[in-house]
């Protein structure tokens, strides 16, 4: 059965440091990553898919890295602003289910201090 | 477009009680997805559909029950409130194909008391 953890659990910085964000997974049959960002009493926002075959994605601010083999991934969070304070959320996608089931970590709660 | 809708936002319940949760979607997504999260955990899935008049279950199904009648429609039903069905629900869709349309579109979600 698949697992997917996050570490740390929760993590405060000052506003514009740089920050890496934790993903394991324990089985490396994956068709695709995915890092959500939920902010308090809302759903969940997509921030970056990585199909298994890529090694990373970019988008503005956020890169997100997939390292298959390891069972591993980061989200790198450049220059952090108090606007980025949200739960991350990493899910899997396993290989061969045609139903594109998540399995998802417990998550990052991120707090950018101003 | 609305995206994803969930009604209601809030409930509260007696042990005992049923509901439906109501989600729809209004992107012609083919499959559509329920999943419950417990404070501090991550989602489990609760059961998915792939289309209309298809349903599976997923992780945690025990206690609920879904059909799929439209493309644009996915109700969850309770059947006999329990306090361990105390969550947040979220309903989430996604179109049909690969590569970047993998994504999954969340709704704002349901929080859901039973006592």
């Amino acid at each position: 059965k698949q697992e997917v953890t996050q570490i740390p659990a929760a993590l405060s910085v000052p506003e514009g440091e740089n920050l890496v964000l934790n993903c394991s997974f324990t089985d490396s049959a994956i068709y695709n990553l995915q890092w959500f960002r939920q902010d308090p009493g809302k759903g969940l926002t997509s921030l970056l898919l990585i199909q298994s075959s890529q090694r990373e994605q970019t988008s503005g601010r956020l890169n997100a890295s997939l390292d298959k083999s390891s069972g591993r991934s980061t989200l790198y969070i450049a220059a952090s602003q108090p606007g980025d304070s949200a739960t991350y959320l990493c899910a899997v996608n396993p290989s061969g289910a045609g139903s594109y089931q998540l399995t998802f970590g417990k998550g990052t709660k991120l707090s950018v201090i101003p | 477009n609305a995206g994803v809708t969930q009604t209601p936002k809030f409930r509260i319940l007696k042990i005992g009680q049923s509901m439906t949760l109501q989600c729809a979607q209004d992107m012609n997504h083919n499959y559509m997805y329920w999943y419950r999260q417990d404070p501090g955990m991550g989602l489990k899935l609760i059961y998915y559909s792939v289309g209309a008049g298809i349903t599976d279950k997923g992780e945690v199904p025990n206690g609920y029950n879904v059909s799929r009648s439209t493309t644009e429609d996915f109700p969850l039903r309770l059947e006999l409130a329990a306090p361990s069905q105390t969550s947040v629900y979220f309903c989430a869709s996604k179109p049909l194909g690969g590569g970047a349309g993998d994504t999954q579109y969340f709704g704002p979600g349901t929080r859901l008391t039973v006592l």
